[in-house]
Parts: C-alpha cells; structure tokens; sequence
C-alpha cells in the first residue's frame, strides 16, 4: 500500500518551453504533496507544499509563478516548469501524505529527471 | 529552523561489515524520524520510521535507534552487502507542517 506514481520519469525540453510533472497516489487519498528538488550529490530541498483544493504553499526563495501547482482532486498533484531554462534542469520528486503518515511515514514518488537544452 | 546533518558523507567498506550511519538534529520537538534509501538516478525507499515515543526500530538486517533529547539517530547496518550500496538519508517530521527535513546524506559503497 501507500504507491505514488511520478511521470515523466526523464523529460528533455527545448529553452523557453513548458514541462509539466504528475505526482499520482495510487490507493489513498493525499490531501497534501510535496514538491522537492535535488540538485546532484545534495539533499532534497523542499519546494512547496500543496493542498487538495487550495493554493500552494512555496518555500521562500522559489518562484511561484515559475514553478505551477495544481492539486485538483485527492490523488492527483502536478508541477509545471514554466519558461524553463537550463538552470531548471534538476532532479523533481514528489511526496505524498497519506491519514496515517504519522504511522507509515512518507511516500516518495520514483523522481523525474528534466533536462533543458 | 530544523537542521539536519549526517555523518559520514561517504563511507566505502568491504561486504560482511558491520557499519553505523549517523544522523543528527538541531531540534528535538519532533514527530518522528524516517531513514530512506536511494539509489542513483532512483526516487526515495522508506527504511524505517522511528516514532518520537520509540527508542528503537528493527528490519531484516537494518536497525534505527532514536535519542530525541539529545537530537541523535543511527542506522546500523549489520553483514553489509554490494546490493546495500546506495544514499542514506535520514529525515525529521517536525514543525507545524508536519514537514520532512533531510539530511545531506550517506554514500555508502559496499565492496565485494
């Protein structure tokens, strides 16, 4: 139990283009996800936090307007890089939180590679 | 602000070694700690969760022990094999937000 689902797994995309990211629980429901990035050989940072029907919470320092977060239904979150640009290329992964998170703890998704040229 | 760290960033040993990871935090009101493991290029696997009333937690060769009030966790390892060759992360649930904190990670390589 507690499988989230993270598609792309690897995305290259042309400057100046849009990358969108699914963040998918696949048998409960999550009213929050997570967002983080993960530049190579460094910890994952977190880049905001968001909520089933209302606005994301972002952590200081990320462009909200860059990084777009739409949490529409339960178990269904999605990330989309705007008007990437090289320095975008990064390591994205999501987490989801299920009721008894304090039990099972987090589940991560398998990550998604973007790569802008 | 919750401050992770690990220690050692790298560690290299050869397969049959018993070996200790270590994880520290800056503060103690925490909910509980998860240890994760992660391959290269790969999302995040759940080792264990150490609740903050816990001391301890065991699986299969892996054992995680939880000193709360002196912010201090391990992960031991025990018979270390090349299959257990990966990044170790540890991670706090603290705050208001029930956010994850990170640690930057040990990278362990299990010689054959």
């Amino acid at each position: 139990g507690a499988v989230v689902s993270q598609h792309p797994s690897r995305v290259i995309c042309k400057s100046g283009t849009s990358v969108k990211i699914e963040c998918r629980s696949l048998d409960f429901q999550a009213t929050t996800m997570f967002w983080y990035r993960q530049f190579p050989k460094q910890s994952l940072m977190l880049m905001a936090t968001s909520n089933e029907g209302s606005k994301a919470t972002y952590e200081q320092g990320v462009e909200k307007d860059k990084f777009l977060i739409n949490h529409a239904s339960l178990t269904l979150s999605t990330l989309t890089v705007t008007s990437a640009h090289p320095e975008d290329s990064s390591f994205y992964i999501c987490s989801a939180n299920r009721a008894l998170y304090m039990v099972h703890g987090y589940t991560f998704g398998s990550g998604t590679r973007l790569t802008v040229v | 602000k919750q401050e992770v760290t690990q220690i050692p960033a790298a560690l290299s040993v050869p397969e049959g070694e018993n070996l200790v990871l270590n994880c520290s935090f800056t503060d103690s009101a925490i909910y509980n700690l998860q240890w994760f493991r992660q391959d290269p290029g790969k999302g995040l696997t759940s080792l264990l969760l150490i609740q903050s009333s816990q001391r301890e937690q065991t699986s299969g060769r892996l054992n995680a022990s939880l000193d709360k009030s002196s912010g201090r966790s391990t992960l031991y390892i025990a018979a270390s094999q090349p299959g257990d060759s990966a990044t170790y992360l540890c991670a706090v649930i603290s705050g208001s937000a029930r956010q994850l904190t990170f640690g930057s990670g040990t990278q362990l390589t299990v010689l054959p």
